[in-house]
């Protein structure tokens, strides 16, 4: 089992639609979550964190952690064009480690 | 606006040439990490630093080693180039403590080794 897993994609969704986002992590301990978007060519940029379970909103974006299930998510309400880019997940591991996903290439269909 | 700066955004290199790879930060950041990037393995950690002339392994530093003279620079260098390190190398910087896994990347370095 990978450390940290994600869906490869690509998952496209129409414009407008909510696009959801996931993620799963082997660590039972880990603590901390991490959501970075990379466009096409460029560096990964951090979007949103999550410490605890439930929900964090930020704009269109929505965060949610179950540490019970040990999975991560990502939500875009009312996704654009723009926010077509490759997400990446990473966990702070109980170990101290960051461990990235493979991410999750995301494609909003005007 | 903070920055983390690759010196070089491609290279060509020939199999067994020493590669450097600089990266700059003006962030004042304790930590600095070096990550390769290949399509469906994700970021994998090489090496990082947590302080000047600290450097500890990643989880594939096989190949390459690290030199960090000055807290605002971090290096990391092939000492000979084999084709298997042909691949996208990211740095990135983070504050020690709790912004410490906050991490902050350069605009990356796309190497070719032929």
């Amino acid at each position: 089992q990978k450390e940290v897993e994600q869906n490869s994609g690509p998952l496209s969704v129409p414009e407008g639609a909510i696009a959801s986002l996931n993620c799963t992590y082997s660590d039972r301990g880990s603590q901390s979550f991490f959501w970075y978007r990379q466009y096409s060519g460029k560096s990964p940029e951090l979007i949103m964190s999550i410490y605890s379970n439930g929900d964090k909103e930020d704009g269109r974006f929505t965060a949610q952690l179950n540490k019970a299930s040990q999975y991560v998510s990502l939500l875009i309400r009312d996704s654009q064009p723009s926010d077509s880019a490759t997400y990446l997940c990473a966990v702070l591991q109980s170990t101290g480690k960051l461990i990235f996903g493979q991410g999750t290439e995301l494609s909003v269909k005007p | 606006d903070v920055k983390v700066t690759q010196s070089s955004r491609y290279l060509v290199k020939r199999t067994g040439e020493k590669v450097f790879l600089e990266c700059v930060q003006d962030m004042d950041h304790e930590n600095m990490f070096w990550y390769r990037q290949d399509p469906g393995l994700g970021l994998r950690l090489i090496y990082f630093s947590y302080d000047v002339k600290m450097k500890e392994k990643g989880d594939i530093p096989e190949g390459y080693s690290v030199s960090r003279e000055k807290k605002e620079r971090f290096s990391l260098i092939l000492e000979s180039a084999s084709t298997n390190q042909t691949s996208m190398y990211l740095c990135a910087s983070s504050w020690r403590g709790s912004g410490a896994n906050v991490l902050t990347f350069g605009a990356g370095s796309r190497l070719t080794v032929l």
